[in-house]
């Protein structure tokens, strides 16, 4: 049984650009959630998606959206890169609309140059 | 109030030794204190979890100890292993159904933890 799969594994792109990182939750799970995990720091909660709406937001701005398709995978897209958008982005997914605990993919490492 | 603090933010120990890593907490709707480990490169996994109902949860050589009047909980790892060697996470969530948090993850700031052989 595949856990929480993201891609790709690492990226690279210059201030300005946009991205787009993916994610495919664990089988069975309907939740998905983001967080962003800067370099030595604690994993910072983005959002969070269920039945393809966006439920809650943390403190990020509007150039961080997302999506939530009907196979529950979803998307992460961030407009007008920072170089302090240059982290570690985590997927999670959870089996019971959010609750019950989350089980995190390996990430996207973000890099902008 | 949604602020998780956690201490230290290293340690090492020697093999054999007790790992002990401490968290507090401000905001009483918390309902859900998991911790995590995370190897480099990888993502968070969680670890054990505990619910304010009890005191002490214990799985294998992990234990979470709870005191819900001081709002703090802490990971004891007994007869620490270099395998051990990772960076360890509290978190905390409300879970409560009917609630606005949808288990939403607070994290502590994390502590590097290096075990000796």
């Amino acid at each position: 049984d595949a856990g929480v799969t993201q891609s790709p594994t690492h990226l690279i792109k210059t201030r300005g650009q946009q991205v787009t990182l993916r994610c495919s939750p664990k089988s069975g799970h309907d939740t998905v959630s983001w967080y962003q995990q800067a370099l030595g720091q604690g994993p910072q909660f983005i959002f969070q998606y269920y039945e393809e709406e966006e439920r809650q937001r943390g403190n990020f701005p509007d150039r961080f959206s997302g999506h939530q398709f009907p196979n529950y995978s979803s998307e992460l897209n961030v407009n007008a890169l920072l170089l302090g958008d240059s982290a570690l982005y985590l997927c999670a997914s959870s089996p019971t609309g959010g609750l019950g605990g989350y089980t995190f993919g390996s990430g996207t490492r973000l890099t902008v140059v | 109030q949604q602020q998780v603090k956690q201490s230290p933010q290293s340690l090492i120990v020697q093999k054999g030794g007790i790992s002990i890593i401490n968290c507090a907490y401000e905001n009483t709707a918390f309902d859900y204190f998991p911790w995590y480990q995370q190897f480099p490169g990888k993502g968070p996994a969680l670890l054990i979890a505990i619910r304010p109902d009890v005191s002490e949860k214990k799985e294998g050589r992990f234990t979470i100890s709870f005191n819900k009047s001081a709002k703090q909980f802490s990971l004891h790892i007994m007869d620490s292993q270099p395998g051990d060697s990772a960076t360890y996470f509290c978190a905390a969530s409300e879970e409560t159904a009917g609630g606005t948090s949808y288990g939403k993850l607070t994290f502590g700031q994390g502590t590097i933890l290096t075990v000796h052989p």
